[in-house]
């Protein structure tokens, strides 16, 4: 089984200063990761993804993830917010092609990141 | 662009009564997800479905079924709605069942149970 722990379920952060999201996980097999962001009253779209290769991803819109098998995390990052990236983000975790429940997408809680002028 | 498309953005029903929620994708993917979204909570699997008739239960399956009787559509059904239904119901697809693939999601159905 998967789970996955965002471990800040808020954070405040003033326009232009660095920010990271915390996520770490948990499972018996290995895993694909993906961060999602959710602007108010949409659907969710994804960031970035983590498949294998470099452990440092880079999505869309200035973010970046760094994955760390010792450590089980994926920590998503930015090195300067927009008041635009005000939003709500989801880490998540997919069993490895092969393994059992394959495709299976296991949500975290989310983070609110909060962009203040 | 894929597109996935829940029925109703707003659906208020009464305690008892069965509810189904549609979803609808355009783009051939094998998989379908049924996801509900709570505060503090995040989303929560409730139901995958791998291929047409194939179904697994999520973390939280109670008080819920669902139907795939066709690879596009995806149906989510509460046989009897329940206050503690009310919640934020988010569909999504992605492409095939090797992981790994995007996972595209509907802009979601927000029920309210009275």
């Amino acid at each position: 089984a998967q789970s996955v722990t965002q471990l800040d379920s808020q954070v405040p952060v003033f326009e232009e200063a660095p920010v990271e999201l915390r996520c770490n996980y948990s499972s018996s097999v290995s895993v694909y990761l993906f961060w999602y962001v959710q602007y108010p009253n949409q659907g969710l779209q994804l960031l970035l993804k983590y498949l294998s290769g470099s452990t440092l991803v880079k999505g869309i819109n200035g973010f970046e993830a760094e994955f760390n098998k010792s450590q089980t995390s994926f920590h998503l990052r930015k090195p300067s917010v927009h008041i635009s990236d005000t939003a709500e983000y989801f880490c998540a975790v997919s069993p490895l092609h092969g393994s059992s429940n394959t495709g299976k997408l296991i949500f975290g809680q989310g983070t609110t990141l909060q962009v203040k002028p | 662009d894929v597109k996935v498309t829940q029925s109703s953005r707003y659906l208020v029903k009464r305690t008892g009564e069965k509810v189904f929620l549609e979803c609808v994708q355009d783009m051939d993917h094998e998989n379908m997800f049924w996801y509900r979204q709570d505060p503090g909570l995040g989303l929560r699997l409730i139901y995958f479905s791998y291929d047409v008739k194939m179904k697994e239960k999520g973390d939280i399956p109670e008080g819920y079924s669902v139907s795939r009787e066709k690879k596009e559509r995806f149906s989510l059904i509460l046989e009897s709605a329940s206050t503690n239904q009310t919640s934020m119901y988010l569909c999504a697809s992605s492409l095939n069942p090797t992981g790994g693939t995007e996972a595209f999601f509907g802009q979601g159905t927000r029920l309210t149970v009275v």
